[in-house]
């Protein structure tokens, strides 16, 4: 069973909108992780924040962590149609051995000129 | 630097079957992991290896058998090809033992008849 799961599945919105993905994760976890996949491409990494990180930022890129409700939000302000991609938070869960990246299946979004 | 490449980038195979997608990586990353992705439910991780020599199971093991002799490698063997693992395979690294920023190939797009 996967270990994310975000929210909505897909998006759609107009250029300069800001967009909001979610995530929700069912264990401790050491950090969590998005990436970026264009169709046909292999995944970009975007951020990483770590389990005692609450917010962090890269560039128009906003991303939250709440522990204690085990979710996190991927907020893109003043989207661009280049924005297009299918979205992907990743846990890396706290197991005590050897860790793992699980995925999420993804938010599509779709932004419009 | 190459990054992580992949190859082949495309293969089509018959029931039965065996091959070897190969992966490799120029980044010196001690952490290797191959992903399938399949439409609608994200990446599911099949193996990973924190070192040369040193490989383990992730969540969809079946069917599939990795090695580890370099730092630079890390083939994933299909055994006897079957249609369910008709899939896109990702390859990934990243530095140290743990499940940090991944680097992707690009991808090879595998069919099963």
């Amino acid at each position: 069973s996967q270990q994310g799961e975000e929210d909505p599945q897909a998006l759609s919105i107009q250029e300069g909108e800001n967009a909001t993905m979610n995530c929700s994760y069912k264990t401790s976890i050491n950090n969590l992780q998005w990436y970026r996949q264009n169709s046909g491409r292999g995944l970009v990494h975007l951020i990483l924040i770590r389990s005692n990180e609450r917010e962090k930022h890269s560039g128009r890129l906003r991303v939250t962590l709440d522990t204690s409700k085990k979710s996190s939000s991927l907020l893109i302000t003043a989207s661009r149609a280049a924005d297009t991609a299918s979205y992907f938070c990743a846990t890396d869960p706290f197991s005590g051995g050897y860790n793992k990246l699980i995925f999420g299946a993804g938010t599509r979004l779709a932004v419009h000129p | 630097n190459a990054g992580v490449t992949q190859t082949p980038k495309f293969q089509v195979l018959k029931t039965g079957q065996s091959m070897t997608l190969q992966c490799a990586q120029d980044m010196n990353h001690e952490y290797m992991s191959w992903y399938r992705q399949d439409p609608g439910m994200g990446l599911r991780l099949i193996h990973y290896s924190v070192g040369a020599g040193i490989t383990d199971q992730g969540e969809v093991p079946n069917g599939y058998n990795v090695s580890r002799s370099t730092t630079e490698d890390f083939p994933l063997r299909l055994l006897s090809a079957a249609p369910s693992q008709t899939s896109v395979y990702f390859c990934a690294s990243s530095r140290g033992q743990g499940a940090g920023t991944q680097y992707f190939g690009p991808g090879t797009r595998l069919t099963v008849l």
